[in-house]
């Protein structure tokens, strides 16, 4: 079965700083692979996702993630972080046509 | 465009009670729904999956006598916690997506609070 880690239960990071969000799969063919960010009193919001092709995947909000199949990682960046960029942000991988989520990571974003 | 509502965005129940949880597409027909639960500073879990005008499947040790699921329309799915008790409470999401069975293109509703006293 598919499985999801992400590290980092929660990071916090300065205005306009560079921010890394950590995620590992465990997934025996190719994987797709998703992340999501949660905003209070909002659904999740996809940011990106992997499916196949280039690894360095761009998504919306300036964010990008890049694929490394020898380290079953898709880690998530921004180089530049906005207070707005605040939340709840998951890594997914799909599998057995279904979504596994890891457990989050919330970012706090300071001044 | 893809906008998932759900209704009621919280609710507090009596022990014992039964709860119903609407979630609706707002511009697009969902050919098949999820059902998720989330637990404080955890992942969300699937519950089920339901495709219009089929029963729900159900995930492994999921009751589905207590957690009634119907998708009924192609913009509507409800979510019945039946007998409701201090242990279902929790963060109930629902996603919905446009092609059957597509897991892969799901939009996410915003949650519904669920606290049983």
């Amino acid at each position: 079965a598919q499985s999801v880690t992400q590290p980092d239960i929660h990071i916090t990071v300065s205005e306009g700083a560079s921010l890394e969000l950590r995620c590992n799969y465990s997934y025996g063919a190719t994987p797709y692979l998703f992340w999501y960010v949660q905003s209070p009193g909002q659904g999740l919001q996809l940011l990106l996702k992997y499916f196949s092709g280039d690894t360095l995947v761009q998504g919306i909000k300036g964010f990008e993630a890049e694929f490394k199949r020898s380290q079953s990682s898709f880690n998530l960046r921004k180089p530049s972080v906005h207070w707005s960029d605040a939340a709840e942000y998951f890594c997914a991988v799909l599998g057995d046509y279904k979504l596994s989520f890891g457990a989050g990571t919330t970012v706090t974003v300071r001044a | 465009g893809a906008v998932v509502s759900q209704h009621p965005s919280w609710v507090i129940c009596k022990s014992g009670t039964s709860v119903k949880i609407e979630c609706r597409s707002l511009d697009f027909q969902a050919t098949t729904m999820f059902w998720y639960r989330q637990f404080p500073k955890q992942s969300l879990m699937l519950m089920a999956t339901s495709n219009e005008g089929s029963k729900a499947t159900y995930e492994q040790g999921v009751e589905k006598d207590k957690f009634l699921i119907n998708h009924a329309s192609l913009t509507l799915s409800t979510l019945t916690v039946t007998s409701a008790h201090p242990e279902d409470s929790s963060f109930y999401i629902c996603s919905a997506s446009p092609a059957q069975g597509a897991s892969y293109e799901q939009y996410f509703g915003p949650g519904t609070r669920l606290t049983v006293t």
